[in-house]
Order: C-alpha cells, then sequence, then structure tokens
C-alpha cells in the first residue's frame, strides 16, 4: 500500500464546478505539499502545509493531522485549471524528503 | 530569476551512451534532488542531497550517479544509458528542512534508444 493516497486519479468537470482532490497518508509527517503540473510542463508548488488552511485565489488547501487527510479545492473551475495535481508529503519516519502521491489528472471542459 | 536551472532540456542517447544532466539553483537552498517521472508511476527519487557535501540514495539509484559540487550545483550521471532510463527527469531544491521554497526544474526528457 503506498503511504500517500490521492483520490480520484482521475476528474473531468464543468467549467465553474468546484472541485476536490483528496490526499490521505498512512504515516506521520511534518508538513504536506500540494503541487501542479501542466501538460508536458514544469512543476509548481502550490501550498505547503501543516496545520489548518492556506488560500490562494480559487485554490484552497486544508490539512487534518489527527486524520492524516488533506484536501484541495478549486472554486469557480477553469479550463487552465486542467492539470495534475500531486499531493506529497515531507518527514515520513523523519526523513529529509518528499514521498508523493500519484496524482490526479484534471480535465474541466469549456 | 532565481529558480532551479536544469540542462538539457531534451537528449536522445544510444544505449551505452553516457551523458550528465546538470543542475543549478540560486536559492542558497541546502537540499538538492534528482527525481525520474515516468507515465503510471509518479516521481520517483533517484538521489538526493541533504547539504553540501553529502549525497544519498532514493527510491530507485541503480545506473545513475551524482555530485554535488558545490552548494548550487547537483548533477546527474548515466554511465552507460538503458532504454529503462527512457524518462523525464526533475531536479529540485529545497530549504534546510525542506518545508520551504521547493522549486522544481522545467525538466528533461531523455530518450535513449
Amino acid at each position: 500500500k503506498n503511504e500517500v493516497e490521492q483520490s480520484p486519479q482521475n476528474l473531468t468537470a464543468q467549467e465553474g464546478e468546484f472541485i476536490t482532490i483528496n490526499c490521505s497518508y498512512s504515516v506521520g509527517i511534518s508538513a504536506l505539499h500540494w503541487l501542479q503540473q501542466h501538460p508536458g510542463g514544469g512543476i509548481v508548488s502550490l501550498f505547503m502545509l501543516s496545520s489548518g488552511k492556506k488560500k490562494h485565489g480559487r485554490l484552497i488547501a486544508t490539512i487534518n493531522i489527527q486524520e492524516k487527510h488533506s484536501s484541495l479545492h478549486i472554486t469557480a473551475s477553469h479550463p487552465r485549471d486542467s492539470a495534475v495535481y500531486i499531493c506529497a508529503v515531507w518527514g515520513v519516519r523523519g526523513a529529509q524528503k518528499l514521498v508523493f502521491g500519484q496524482g490526479t489528472r484534471l480535465t474541466i471542459n469549456p | 530569476n532565481a529558480g532551479v536551472t536544469q540542462t538539457p532540456k531534451f537528449q536522445v542517447l544510444k544505449t551505452g551512451q553516457s551523458m550528465t544532466l546538470q543542475c543549478a539553483q540560486d536559492m542558497n537552498h541546502n537540499s538538492m534532488y534528482w527525481y525520474r517521472q515516468d507515465p503510471g508511476m509518479g516521481l520517483r527519487l533517484i538521489y538526493y542531497s541533504a547539504s553540501e557535501g553529502t549525497t544519498d540514495k532514493g527510491e530507485v539509484p541503480n545506473g545513475y550517479n551524482v555530485s554535488r559540487l558545490n552548494k548550487r550545483e547537483f548533477s546527474l550521471r548515466l554511465e552507460s544509458a538503458a532504454p529503462s532510463q527512457t524518462s523525464v527527469y526533475f531536479c529540485a531544491s529545497s530549504g534546510e528542512t525542506g518545508l520551504y521554497g521547493y522549486t522544481f526544474g522545467s525538466g528533461t526528457r531523455l530518450t535513449v534508444v
């Protein structure tokens, strides 16, 4: 079983819909990152969370440390949000590196 | 612009050839990483360097070597390329604890024929 599980693996929605991507992890961590990768593109860090909630524009990320769960929400989705969203956790068993989920491929249709 | 610079962006190698992927960061980060990304496999860590002068193996180190030349530069070498090493390679760097400033390079698409 992967230490970081994302769901869904693929998500297709219509422009304007509210999007939720989930991430669950099975061990204690220091922090969790949400990353975005556009097709054929580089990888950008969207958020780093160690507790609570963060918001940047239409993106909201939350984390519940006790439940070992994080969500990434996109409000008023737009076709330019189409990308792969990757959850990654830092500090598994004290290791100084990220452990990645498999990613969620999001497609927003106009 | 501040960030992580990777070269080259594209490369085609013949089986058995060698090459070095270069990575440099100008954010004064202590930690640097090399990943490969394959369809359906996600990002996998090849090697990392928590600080200048140290390197450690990641999940998939076989067939690769690394050098942390100084604080800015971390290179990845393929001594004898194999078709299984066809992949997209990403370099990344982060602050001392890895919690802040995690930044990726733009990637190198490598094909081994």
